[in-house]
């Protein structure tokens, strides 16, 4: 259990729709970052939130959003669905800046997109 | 841009061997690099990880090397275990913590 929660666990959208995806950090933890995985593939990075503000971002269109609030949990929300978009959702939150910079990943939501 | 490789895709072993998985990287200015565990259909576990100052770090049965120079990562899992069957992701980490993961080795122990 690293503490670090994701709602919902499975989600079933259609092409052209539009989802938000929860994440609920590790407490006293200061970033979240938010993953894609597709099916027998290694994560990519989608974009990180650094105490409320992006802090880096991979290579993702705009239509990919996120927020982090003041307790540090934080959304992903993916605008205009495509059918690629199918795919398991992880966010990692860590403790930016003090040197104990492990990634602590959780369970994932899985995005099925028809 | 960096990549990340991981060798073999997949392995095969009867219960009680040691195993080597393989990591390589193609840009040596990492902060960081760390493996995980990953069952099927879940989240990813954290094993280990390895700043850029240091060589090798080791939890239990497992160690993990790091040779920044060649670009190279190995996990070593001692007396394996038919619980320690799951994919296993090597990443490295930047100077913002954005992780860039390899593909992953699915590792199968057999009872």
């Amino acid at each position: 259990e690293t503490g670090v929660t994701q709602s919902p666990t499975h989600l079933i959208k259609t092409r052209g729709q539009q989802v938000t995806l929860r994440c609920s950090s590790q407490s006293g933890h200061n970033t979240v970052s938010w993953y894609q995985q597709a099916l027998g593939q290694g994560p990519q990075f989608i974009f990180q939130y650094y105490r409320e503000e992006e802090n880096g971002r991979g290579n993702f269109p705009p239509r990919f959003s996120g927020l982090q609030f003041p307790n540090y949990s934080s959304e992903l929300n993916v605008n205009a669905l495509e059918l690629d978009d199918s795919a398991l959702y992880l966010c990692a939150s860590s403790l930016l800046g003090q040197g104990k910079e492990t990634q602590y990943f959780g369970p994932g939501t899985r995005l099925l997109v028809l | 841009k960096q990549e990340v490789t991981q060798i073999p895709a997949a392995l095969s072993v009867p219960e009680g061997e040691n195993l080597v998985l393989n990591c390589s990287f193609t840009d040596s200015a990492i902060y960081n690099l760390q493996w995980f565990r990953q069952d099927p259909g879940k989240g990813l576990t954290s094993l280990l990880l390895i700043q850029s100052s240091q060589r090798e770090q080791t939890s239990g049965r497992l160690n993990a090397s790091l040779d920044k120079s060649s670009g190279r990562s190995t996990l070593y899992i001692a007396a394996s275990q038919p619980g320690d069957s799951a994919t296993y992701l090597c990443a490295v980490g930047g100077a913002t913590n954005k992780l860039i993961f390899g593909t992953g080795t699915l590792l199968a122990v057999q009872p």
